[in-house]
């Protein structure tokens, strides 16, 4: 069964203090890596899409990388904006399997 | 903005009735999901549809219908809500078999069902 876990549920950092949150997939025919960005009271808003293991992409303060197992979102000195909650999904080309979440709070 | 929009936003209704959910693209893609998130259980899979008239059961479909007569809209029946259909109810819409695969999300809808 396609499954994919992320962790920690919750995070709370001080602003500027980097971490990483962690998205563990066992997806047959993985096509790709997906994170999103989820505000409270809104649709997620896509990320980043990975493709092989060793790929990595940024977005400001954002980096994503892929191992054949795992996938890690770095967050490089965050700020309070970037408080949200983050999703991670795997799939095929037609469907994802999605995790249930990382809440990240950055205090300032 | 994905050209993704979601009618009614909020709904409330009572246990037995119909409902219908409405997703609308602007945006032509071929793939159309609908999701549904709920706590500690993150976002299933409902219904997805590839094409017109062409559509998929997702892990949580029973007490759900969809149809699609059109390439823009995507519609989510409750023949008979029950409370555990209180839920926010999410579309997505792909570009579908060839990369890239992301799925781009609706602002979901809030149902309750009392």
């Amino acid at each position: 069964e396609d499954q994919v876990t992320q962790s920690p549920e919750a995070l709370r950092l001080q602003e500027g203090e980097s971490s990483s949150l962690n998205c563990s997939y066992t997806v047959s025919g993985l096509r790709g890596l997906f994170w999103y960005r989820q505000d409270p009271g809104k649709g997620p808003e896509f990320l980043f899409t990975l493709y092989s293991a060793g790929e990595e992409k940024e977005k400001e303060r954002l980096k994503a990388t892929l191992t054949k197992k795992e996938s890690f979102l770095h967050i490089t000195a965050p700020k309070p904006e970037d408080s949200a909650t983050y999703l991670c999904a795997g799939g095929g080309a037609q469907k994802l399997v999605f995790g249930q979440g990382t809440r990240l709070t950055i205090n300032p | 903005d994905a050209g993704i929009t979601q009618s009614p936003r909020h709904k409330v209704t009572e246990t037995g009735t119909p409902v219908t959910l409405r997703c609308h693209q602007t945006e032509n893609h071929r793939y159309m999901y609908w999701y549904r998130q709920d706590p500690g259980h993150g976002l299933r899979l409902i219904h997805y549809s590839y094409g017109v008239k062409d559509t998929d059961k997702g892990e949580v479909s029973d007490g759900y219908s969809v149809s699609r007569s059109k390439t823009e809209d995507f519609l989510l029946t409750l023949e008979s809500a029950t409370s555990s259909q209180t839920s926010v109810y999410f579309c997505a819409i792909s570009h579908g078999l060839a990369a890239p695969y992301e799925q781009y999300f609706g602002p979901g809808t809030r149902l309750t069902v009392t």
